[in-house]
């Protein structure tokens, strides 16, 4: 069983479309997030929900926006996608809000052309 | 806010010979610090981590030490192993509600058989 399953994991989609990608754990985890990681492995905070409520909100354009629809699920979608949103993105969840290991998805790679 | 720096950004070793890497930061505060592993493709996946309680934890051939007052930490690698080759990640974080993980630049270890 997959703790954190992420979909897609390819995505390769033209400037200017609409796009969502999609999280779930069964870890029974309270907190969820999405990190960006670039090119040069960076790992960056977007967003974390806690038990369905939006908690951090990092200076992401509001071109991207999260969903959560239950505290097992935390979706991403992204508007009127640009260049430099080609990342790889991952999900991950905690059982508590930082203060814990986290366990991440594999990711979904984000090639925008 | 945290600021977690790391290094070296790139470490090449000799399969056998010992790893070090390390990581400073910079919020007093900050009293939890794992440690990802991120293979080709995958997300990280946590291998070892500390509370600011303790000074240093050891798990088999992994190891991480921490000094409070200095707000360095390090991972120790002994015996490496080609397999260990792979990004790793510090993090620092407060364990309490509204603090996220910061993670470090990365640094990718290079094991030669």
């Amino acid at each position: 069983d997959t703790a954190v399953s992420q979909t897609p994991k390819y995505l390769v989609t033209q400037m200017g479309n609409d796009k969502s990608i999609k999280c779930e754990q069964n870890l029974g985890h309270d907190t969820m997030y999405w990190y960006k990681q670039d090119s040069k492995k960076f790992l960056k905070i977007m967003f974390s929900y806690n038990n369905k409520e939006l908690i951090i909100n990092e200076t992401v354009p509001n071109r991207f926006s999260p969903k959560s629809p239950d505290k097992a699920h935390l979706n991403l979608h992204i508007n009127s996608l640009e260049l430099g949103d080609s990342a790889v993105y991952f999900c991950a969840s905690s059982q508590v809000l930082g203060g814990g290991g986290y366990t991440f998805g594999s990711g979904t790679r984000l090639t925008v052309v | 806010g945290e600021n977690v720096e790391q290094h070296p950004s790139t470490l090449s070793v000799q399969e056998g010979d010992s790893a070090v890497i390390k990581c400073t930061y910079s919020d007093s505060a900050s009293n939890y610090f794992p440690w990802y592993k991120q293979e080709l493709g995958k997300g990280p996946q946590l291998i070892i981590d500390i509370r600011s309680n303790v000074g240093e934890k050891k798990d088999q051939r992994i190891a991480v030490t921490l000094n409070k007052t200095a707000k360095h930490f390090s991972l120790h690698i002994t015996e490496t192993q080609p397999e260990d080759s792979a990004v790793y990640f510090c993090a620092a974080s407060r364990a309490n509600a509204g603090n996220m993980l910061t993670f470090g630049g990365g640094t990718r270890l290079m094991v030669k058989p």
